[in-house]
């Protein structure tokens, strides 16, 4: 059975550290995507990040970055030099190659105090 | 404009009333979802098109639910007899053909906050 698990609720810390949130997922299929959103209080989800099962390589984009991991089923994001305008919930997905839906995480919500 | 479009961004109705939610995906985007998303929780998938086709409603909760999109652009969810368990924010994506360049990002509009009395 697919699933996506984000464990972490709710973090809070201070605008300039780096934070990094947690998510792993199952899935039998060899070949999936994992997908990462940002759902900001006016309620919209941005996309952020597309990433298929063969391609571990880590991704950096500014102050955002990705750690893929097959061996630990987990694709973790961590925003560096953290910013009050970051405060949002975040949602990891997973999508299988045999099947469209996305499959979302709980979210995490993301505070970033000045 | 450039993103998904939907309206209204607010409606509130009284238990019963029917609603009618609207979505305009980006232009080109062959898939269109539906996505019932509750207060803390994350996004419920609906309902899913490719063009006007409706290729999957499994995830519509009952009968009182419907979508529709005639023409493969604008889509439109109804929800009949209105209860107050269907107070929710529903969302509306869009993406690429799926055949193409697999499982493409989905882009999401800002939602309709749906409030039942």
């Amino acid at each position: 059975a697919q699933k996506v698990t984000q464990a972490q609720t709710e973090i809070s810390v201070v605008e300039k550290e780096d934070v990094t949130l947690d998510c792993v997922y199952e899935t039998r299929d060899t070949t999936y995507y994992l997908f990462w959103y940002k759902q900001p209080p006016s309620g919209e989800l941005v996309f952020l990040i597309r990433r298929n099962s063969f391609d571990e390589q880590n991704e950096i984009s500014g102050r955002y970055s990705w750690n893929f991991q097959k061996s630990t089923s987990s694709f973790n994001f961590t925003i560096t030099a953290s910013q009050v305008v970051d405060s949002a919930v975040y949602f990891c997905a997973l999508s299988e190659d045999s099947n469209y839906q996305l499959i979302w995480g709980a979210g995490t919500k993301l505070i970033i105090k000045p | 404009g450039a993103g998904v479009s939907q309206s209204p961004r607010y409606k509130v109705a009284k238990r019963g009333q029917d609603v009618a939610l609207r979505c305009d995906p980006i232009s080109g985007h062959v898939s269109l979802f539906w996505y019932q998303q509750a207060l803390g929780q994350g996004p419920e998938f609906l309902t899913y098109f490719q063009n006007e086709a409706q290729l999957d409603k499994s995830g519509l909760p009952s009968d009182r639910f419907f979508a529709e999109r005639p023409e493969g652009s604008v889509s439109t969810l109804k929800i009949q007899r209105t209860q107050q368990e269907d107070s929710a924010v529903y969302l509306c994506a869009s993406s690429l053909e799926v055949n193409v360049g697999r499982n493409q990002p989905q882009h999401f509009g800002d939602g309709t906050r749906l409030s039942i009395l």
